[in-house]
């Protein structure tokens, strides 16, 4: 079975911008949750789809949006790139409950603000 | 505060060695999960545990829920064990924050 997927792998972009990025999950998995890694604050959870709908949010500004395809892919958004949002942004899927089951990362997207 | 504290902050021990992570959080649960990274940012899950002790080739994960904390514990460690190592809780429902809550992790280095 074809692991967690993210598109793309890199990305830089400077301030003010907009970036999308991709995640396709496990095959069968219906849970796909985002999270931002940077050296200063660690991980941090961003939001988690089930199903097509958004069952949890972190405490992001609106900025950070998401949305999950019937086909349980996912994309997330980030408008209007501040330099601190440069980041590893990773996507995890699961097979059923959100964050009640072990979770499956993809290699994450590096994005640079600059 | 963070409401997960990870404990030691970084290690270094010598292969064959016994380790211990500690976790400790503030906040009731529902979950609590172990994760590991190595350089280059891959994460893979190693446990999910809502109770008791969890045993997977050398790594033992337990919790307290009582106490609020949780361990991992690594047998015979290996060079290749040596990456950081990552405590995140589920809050109950109404507990407060949403979504998965982090430690700072433990940077483990397992010299030959």
């Amino acid at each position: 079975k074809a692991g967690v997927t993210q598109t793309p792998r890199y990305l830089i972009k400077t301030r003010g911008q907009q970036v999308t990025l991709s995640c396709s999950p496990i095959s069968g998995h219906r849970s796909v949750s985002w999270y931002q890694q940077t050296p200063g604050q660690g991980l941090q959870f961003l939001f988690e789809y089930f199903s097509e709908t958004q069952r949890n949010k972190g405490n992001f500004p609106g900025r950070f949006s998401g949305r999950q395809f019937s086909n349980s892919r996912s994309e997330m958004n980030v408008s209007t790139l501040e330099l601190g949002d440069s980041a590893l942004y990773l996507c995890a899927s699961s097979p059923g409950q959100p964050l009640m089951r072990e979770q499956f990362f993809g290699p994450g997207t590096r994005l640079t603000v600059l | 505060k963070n409401e997960v504290e990870q404990s030691p902050q970084n290690l270094t021990a010598q292969e064959g060695e016994f380790i211990t992570i500690n976790c400790s959080y503030s906040v009731g649960i529902s979950a609590l999960h172990w994760l590991q990274q190595h350089p280059g940012g891959g994460i893979v899950s190693l446990f999910m545990l809502s109770s008791g002790k969890k045993k997977h080739g050398r790594l033992i994960a337990t919790i307290n829920i009582q106490e609020k904390h949780s361990s991992l514990h690594i047998t015979a460690s290996h060079p290749r064990d040596s990456a950081v190592y990552i405590c995140a809780v589920r809050p109950r429902a109404g507990g407060g924050a949403d979504g998965l809550t982090f430690g700072k992790g433990t940077h483990l280095i397992i010299q030959p």
